[in-house]
């Protein structure tokens, strides 16, 4: 069964940067989806096929996919981005049609 | 606007049963897949069924597979999730999510239905 690994936590200054990572062998041959879940919320999807914006997801937010890792990327993070982070693959083979990454806290010091 | 909203959840004992119902507006329903996605309190996502627009392809999570049933009525909008010999690690928030019409991920979710499983 296909395994995607986050990290449990990211932190970082209102700003700054943010990456957070997904891992998974030969994640880069498959298409990588990112949702974001704030407390109490349904999930959202913030990337689809590695890279895309729906329409109502601000610029600050890309992904890219290479290799074993995919990467979710907010630039200029504001405090409202503060929220749990979660990739998906497609993944016929699986026991999980849909693999979810374990998810990413993020926290806007 | 897209709109999916969950209902049936609730409390049931172990080994009981419980029908969820997903009911959609705002898009062709009938052109897309469809699929129950779960999170236990505290935790992680985890997909649990998918069915095809025509009903012809369905899939289960193993930790599913025989006890959940899930159909849809295009003619009214609605998914389902027929949910037996429930366990307590059944508990969790059921959404309903809608697939992206290039397929393999939820363009839209509901606000989920919660689904306690206790004695």
């Amino acid at each position: 069964s296909y395994v995607l690994t986050q990290p449990p936590s990211v932190s970082v200054a209102p700003g700054k940067t943010a990456r957070i990572s997904c891992g998974g062998t030969n994640i880069g041959t498959k298409t990588v989806h990112w949702y974001q879940q704030k407390p109490g919320r349904a999930p959202a999807l913030v990337i689809h096929f590695d890279s895309d914006r729906p329409s109502a997801i601000p610029e600050r937010f890309s992904g890219s996919n290479s290799g074993n890792t995919a990467t979710l990327t907010i630039s200029r993070v504001e405090a409202g981005d503060e929220a749990d982070y979660y990739c998906q693959v497609w993944d016929r083979s699986s026991d999980h049609q849909w693999v979810f990454g374990g998810g990413t806290k993020l926290t806007v010091l | 606007e897209v709109q999916l909203v969950e209902s049936g959840g609730g409390l049931v004992k172990p080994g009981g049963s419980l029908r969820l119902s997903c009911a959609a507006s705002g898009f062709s329903f009938s052109s897309h897949n469809m699929n129950w996605v779960r999170q236990a309190p505290g935790k992680g996502l985890e997909w649990v069924s998918s069915i095809s627009t025509s009903s012809r392809y369905i899939n289960y999570a193993g930790s599913v597979k025989g006890r959940f049933t899930i159909s849809r009525d295009n003619a009214k909008n609605s998914l389902f999730l027929q949910m037996n010999s429930l366990r307590a690690d059944d508990t969790a928030v059921y959404y309903c999510a809608r697939e992206g019409t290039s397929g393999s991920y939820a363009d839209y979710w509901g606000q989920g239905t919660l689904v306690t499983v206790s004695s």
